[in-house]
């Protein structure tokens, strides 16, 4: 099977910096993805690492160590409307429909 | 906005009613995905469609849903005899073939469902 794990939640104030992490387990492996969900809305892409390394996206950042089967979201300058639930995910290497499997999410509270 | 449209945005009803969803996608796109979601986990996929040819269900897609993509533009996902295990978000996203596309699906909003 295939399963990804993150912590369930994270808090933090604003301005500073917060990291997510997320472990995974697949038969395969293509690379990692980053979605971001607010309450009730839709998930957004944020980042896709597919090859080891930190990517970087203004205040985002996402690194991919393959060796560890293990990746991280960075997120700088924390903001108010960064409070949102984070997903890591992986296509299914199974499928070649290209369907994502995703981490249960971990939500992140900026105070302020 | 995703550019992504899903209706309802919620929708309630009693045990045992049939429901159905829509899910309109980029334009562009010719791949299309259903998604469920439940409190506090993340997407779980459902089915998959190319154009209009559905290639792949979930084994959690029981015998009560179906799902279509007629032209291969919007899609519709129907649940017959709900039951109140159905209550979740469903969730559609939508991709591209071109570079870059592997990974990036589009997310609509959603429709919360209950049933009561």
């Amino acid at each position: 099977g295939q399963s990804l794990e993150q912590p369930s939640e994270v808090t933090a104030v604003e301005g500073a910096i917060v990291q997510i992490n997320c472990t995974y387990q697949t038969s395969g492996f293509y690379g990692l993805s980053w979605y971001q969900q607010h309450d009730g809305g839709a998930p957004t892409f944020l980042s896709y690492n597919a090859l080891d390394g930190l990517e970087e996206t203004g205040r985002f950042s996402s690194f991919l160590s393959r060796s560890d089967s293990y990746g991280y979201l960075l997120l700088q300058e924390l903001q108010m409307k960064d409070s949102a639930s984070y997903f890591c995910a992986v296509r299914d290497w199974a499928s070649n429909t290209g369907k994502l499997i995703f981490g249960q999410g971990t939500t992140l509270q900026v105070k302020p | 906005d995703t550019g992504v449209s899903q209706n309802p945005r919620h929708k309630i009803t009693k045990r045992g009613q049939n429901v159905t969803f829509r899910c309109d996608p980029i334009s562009e796109h010719n791949r299309l995905y259903w998604y469920r979601q439940t409190l506090g986990q993340g997407p779980e996929f459902l089915t998959y469609f190319q154009n209009e040819a559905q290639l792949e269900k979930s084994r959690l897609l029981s015998d009560r849903f179906s799902a279509e993509r007629p032209k291969g533009s919007f899609s519709t996902l129907e649940i017959q005899r709900t039951e109140q295990g159905d209550s979740a978000m469903y969730l559609c996203a939508s991709r591209g073939t071109g570079t870059g596309g592997q990974e990036t699906q589009y997310f609509g909003p959603g429709t919360r469902l209950l049933v009561l």
